[in-house]
């Protein structure tokens, strides 16, 4: 089955700067990587996500990059502000087959703090 | 519009009481999930369902029962619960293939 990486588990930056997550995949049939945030006391919450036929997906200080051939795939987020500060979770999955599909498998998660 | 909430927050029970944990969606989304988060384990896949009436196993789907009678809702029981089921619970729902979004959670103890 899928095994997903995430590096590292925990990420300190000043306020402005950028922050990047790298996680690698196993299973090169995985095409669905969602990126999940997750703050105190709450369930994860869906910032974005990319598909394999896409090498790169933006979202105003959010983006996703997907190299396929290495397996891997990162989270950069620009101009860090204190409300960024959260967990992150990256995931994937084979999301066309039936025996995969929904069967999300998480990273392991990476706690950012971002210091005003 | 809450779109989808978890019932309870939080729940202290004893070992081997059945405990039963309610999940609501509003969307009419086909598919719901579960998954229990523990330290060092991240999200895993206890159950999921495609449809009413239609459930499939996850990752860690040993002691949980589910059933999925109406659209909206998706329970969660532990038939007999044990001290390694003290978790916090997601359920999630999603449109299609894709996308899940996720409820608030139920942090559960199992004493």
């Amino acid at each position: 089955g899928e095994n997903v990486e995430q590096h590292p588990s925990t990420l300190s930056v000043q306020e402005g700067d950028s922050a990047v997550i790298k996680c690698t995949y196993s299973d090169s049939a995985s095409n669905y990587f969602p990126w999940y945030k997750q703050e105190l006391g709450k369930g994860p919450q869906l910032i974005i996500d990319i598909r394999s036929n896409v090498g790169e997906k933006k979202d105003q200080r959010i983006a996703v990059t997907l190299n396929k051939t290495a397996k891997h795939f990162s989270l950069h987020i620009t101009e860090t502000q204190p409300e960024d500060s959260a967990v992150y979770f990256c995931a994937a999955t084979n999301a066309l087959t039936t025996d995969s599909w929904g069967k999300l498998q998480f990273g392991a998660g990476t706690q950012v703090v971002v210091t005003p | 519009d809450a779109g989808i909430t978890q019932s309870p927050r939080y729940k202290i029970t004893e070992t081997g009481r059945q405990v039963t944990l309610m999940c609501h969606q509003t969307w009419s989304h086909s598919y719901m999930f579960w998954y229990r988060q523990d330290l060092g384990h991240g999200l895993r896949l206890i159950y999921y369902s495609a449809a009413a009436d239609i459930t499939d196993k996850g990752e860690v789907p040993d002691g949980y029962v589910v059933s999925r009678s109406k659209t909206e809702n998706f329970p969660l029981t532990l038939e007999s619960a044990t001290r390694s089921q003290t978790s916090v619970y997601f359920c999630a729902t999603g449109p299609g293939l894709y996308e899940q979004y996720f409820g608030p959670g139920t942090r559960l103890t199992v004493t």
